[in-house]
């Protein structure tokens, strides 16, 4: 299976402040069709998680424009460009690329 | 705005099988994959697998022996058996939708997730 590993683990930030999460796969999720199928999802506390991005960069729709996703190959990165209170929780990469599909480990974001 | 519910069994015994249906609500089943994630107390998501509204299905290697998933288009759910379950298959168990013609993007509509505990 491919391995996601996100860091760090732990996030303590700034309200206003930016906030990165790191992603890297043990192998190239780039697809044979051209597509790069890394996601990102958003849990809140006691919440169900929620898709914030998906194929590296493109944002759902209602996610706020302060979230940005980049990257490419094995390398990717989640970025609030300002945390707000609401963006409080544990932050999930998963590939979409080579079965069976998986997740990172998650990242908790918290404000300091 | 299409909504999924989980139902079934809170509480589970060992050896036993973990059974859980999803309805999904506001909009049709047809046309999309729909998906199992669960996630122990605690720790992170782990796929299970998923189906086609036509009634394809793929699950996890790690769970395969164990996983069935089917669809009812007539009642717009679709269901998870999980046998032989042991204490290690506690979890949240959520059902989720998956793309129009993929997985591969994840899942843009979740269920609130059901509780399932193995003990007996």
């Amino acid at each position: 299976d491919v391995v996601m590993t996100q860091s760090p683990l732990s996030l303590p930030v700034t309200l206003g402040q930016p906030a990165s999460i790191s992603c890297r796969s043990s192998q190239s999720l780039v697809y044979s069709d051209g597509n790069t199928y890394l996601n990102w999802f958003q849990q809140r506390p006691g919440q169900s998680p929620r898709r914030l991005i998906y194929k590296v960069s493109n944002r759902d729709s209602g996610v706020p424009d302060r979230f940005s996703g980049s990257g490419s190959g094995t390398d990717f990165t989640l970025k609030i460009s300002r945390v707000e209170a609401e963006d409080v929780g544990v932050y999930y990469c998963m590939q979409g690329t080579h079965w069976p599909w998986t997740f990172g480990q998650g990242t908790k974001v918290e404000i300091k | 705005q299409v909504q999924l519910q989980e139902s079934g069994p809170g509480l589970v015994k060992p050896s036993e099988t973990l059974s859980l249906t999803c309805t999904v609500s506001s909009g049709s089943i047809s046309s999309y994959y729909w998906t199992w994630i669960r996630q122990p107390p605690g720790k992170g998501l782990e796929w299970i697998g998923y189906i086609y509204y036509s009634g394809s299905t793929n699950c996890s290697p790690s769970l395969k022996s164990r996983v069935t998933i089917s669809v009812d288009t007539s009642k717009n759910q679709f269901s998870l058996k999980l046998s032989s379950v042991t204490a290690a298959d506690t979890a949240v168990y959520y059902c989720a939708r998956g793309g129009a013609g993929t997985t591969r993007n994840g899942m843009d509509v979740w269920g609130q997730g059901t509780t399932v505990t193995v003990s007996s």
